[in-house]
């Protein structure tokens, strides 16, 4: 069975640092992976999707890097906003399975 | 464009009592999923429906049913609530069920 895991559980930084969030999978036999943020009482709003195939995705101030054979995701936030405040979720779609599978998420506060 | 769609956002329920959560996409997407999200578990997938007129349980499906009605909609049925359904519920949808997955506000589900 698949676990992903994030650590840490909870982040603080200040205001223009560049930052790293963790995601870890047990098995390595994904078809790919999608980071998500979801503000307090909201849905998840989509990131960034790679494919297993792809080695990082990148959008605006957001990179996302993915390393299957030692079951490892990173996304980096460069010069971190107020804005960014949000818990961050990845998730892990199976080879042959239907269910992603999610991790419990990183909460993220940047402080002004 | 709305995107994902559910009502209610919120909800109270006594013991024993049954109730439809709806969701409904405008994305002409294939694949929808229920999902339930509880404090330090991550995101658990209830049921889905890869395509129209198929639908399959996930990693939690006990005390629910789902009804793909047609392409657009997908419903989430709590048959007899009990206090451990308690949880905020997100309806979620995908082109196919390997590709980016979207997901609505979320409804906030309280069993007393």
């Amino acid at each position: 069975k698949q676990e992903v895991t994030q650590i840490p559980a909870a982040l603080s930084v200040p205001e223009g640092e560049n930052l790293v969030l963790n995601c870890s999978f047990t098995d390595s036999a994904i078809y790919n992976l999608q980071w998500f943020r979801q503000d307090p009482g909201k849905g998840l709003t989509s990131l960034l999707l790679i494919q297993s195939s792809q080695r990082e995705q990148t959008s605006g101030r957001l990179n996302a890097s993915l390393d299957k054979s030692s079951g490892r995701s990173t996304l980096y936030i460069a010069a971190s906003q107020p804005g960014d405040s949000a818990t961050y979720l990845c998730a892990v779609r199976p080879n042959n399975n239907n269910d992603m599978r999610f991790g419990a998420g990183t909460r993220l506060t940047v402080k002004p | 464009n709305a995107g994902v769609t559910q009502t209610p956002k919120f909800q109270v329920l006594k013991t024993g009592q049954s109730m439809t959560l709806q969701c409904a996409q405008d994305m002409n997407h294939n694949s929808m999923y229920w999902y339930r999200q509880d404090p330090g578990m991550g995101l658990r997938l209830i049921y889905y429906s890869a395509s129209e007129g198929t639908t399959d349980k996930g990693e939690v499906p006990n005390g629910y049913n789902v009804s793909r009605l047609n392409k657009r909609e997908f419903s989430l049925r709590l048959e007899s609530a009990a206090p451990s359904q308690t949880s905020v519920y997100f309806c979620a949808s995908s082109t196919f069920m390997n590709t980016e997955a979207f997901f609505g506000q979320g409804t906030r589900l309280t069993v007393v």
